[in-house]
């Protein structure tokens, strides 16, 4: 069965540092979003990426965020200068006509 | 802002027993969905409703779309220990949007 792989599993980064999250969608799922789930907080969505550009992002989606398809399969979110309260989980999803969840990557910044 | 309301946010029973969780909200939705998650995983789509009175079924699972598109409620019959999760429901209100908004969810235990 497809899935929607996302790396890495895990990542512990510095306060101020860039991250890259990535996320390989079902190849043929047109919209791919972000969302991210503080420790014990709802599911929250982020952004919303279609046709190689955004078409929609949440107030938590400031400057120090941006997304990518660069190659046309890997999604990225990056996080450019990372504070404390960005440790969450992050799920990239995509779809067609139903939406499929990945695993999600664990980020902590210390 | 719209927001979106489970009920109960914990619920504990015996196994065998039915149980019914609740999602509503002030507007209406394009659609809605509920999923399950595990913890440390990411949400597992269940169903997604979309017409107003919709009634689907899972296995032991009924998920029920008000007549107003503005409330849902998922119901498990005879309830088991691998039931046990986080019930999320997500809702959309704007057909173009392509987004959710989720609950909070509601942490099913059920005993043996």
């Amino acid at each position: 069965e497809p899935e929607v792989t996302q790396t890495p599993s895990h990542q512990v980064t510095q306060m101020g540092q860039e991250v890259i999250l990535r996320c390989v969608p079902i190849s043929n799922h047109l919209y791919f979003y972000w969302y991210r789930q503080i420790l014990g907080q709802k599911v929250e969505f982020l952004v919303s990426f279609y046709n190689n550009e955004i078409s929609e992002k949440s107030e938590i989606f400031d400057d120090q965020f941006s997304v990518e398809r660069p190659d046309g399969s890997n999604f990225t979110l990056k996080i450019r200068s990372t504070k404390l309260e960005d440790s969450a989980m992050y799920f990239c999803a995509g779809e067609d006509t139903e939406a499929f969840f990945g695993q999600g990557t664990r980020l902590t910044v210390v | 802002t719209q927001l979106l309301e489970q009920s109960p946010q914990f619920l504990s029973i015996q196994e065998g027993e039915n149980l019914t969780v609740y999602c509503n909200s002030s507007s209406v939705f394009s659609s809605l969905q509920w999923y399950r998650q595990e913890p440390g995983e990411g949400p597992v789509l269940l169903v997604t409703v979309v017409t107003g009175g919709e009634v689907k079924k899972l296995k032991r699972l009924t998920f029920q779309f008000g007549d107003a598109r503005k409330d849902s409620s998922l119901h498990i019959t005879a309830a088991q220990t691998g039931d046990t999760g986080l019930y999320l429901c997500a809702g959309d209100w704007d057909t173009n949007a392509g987004k959710s908004t989720f609950g909070d969810g509601t942490t099913l235990t059920v005993k043996p």
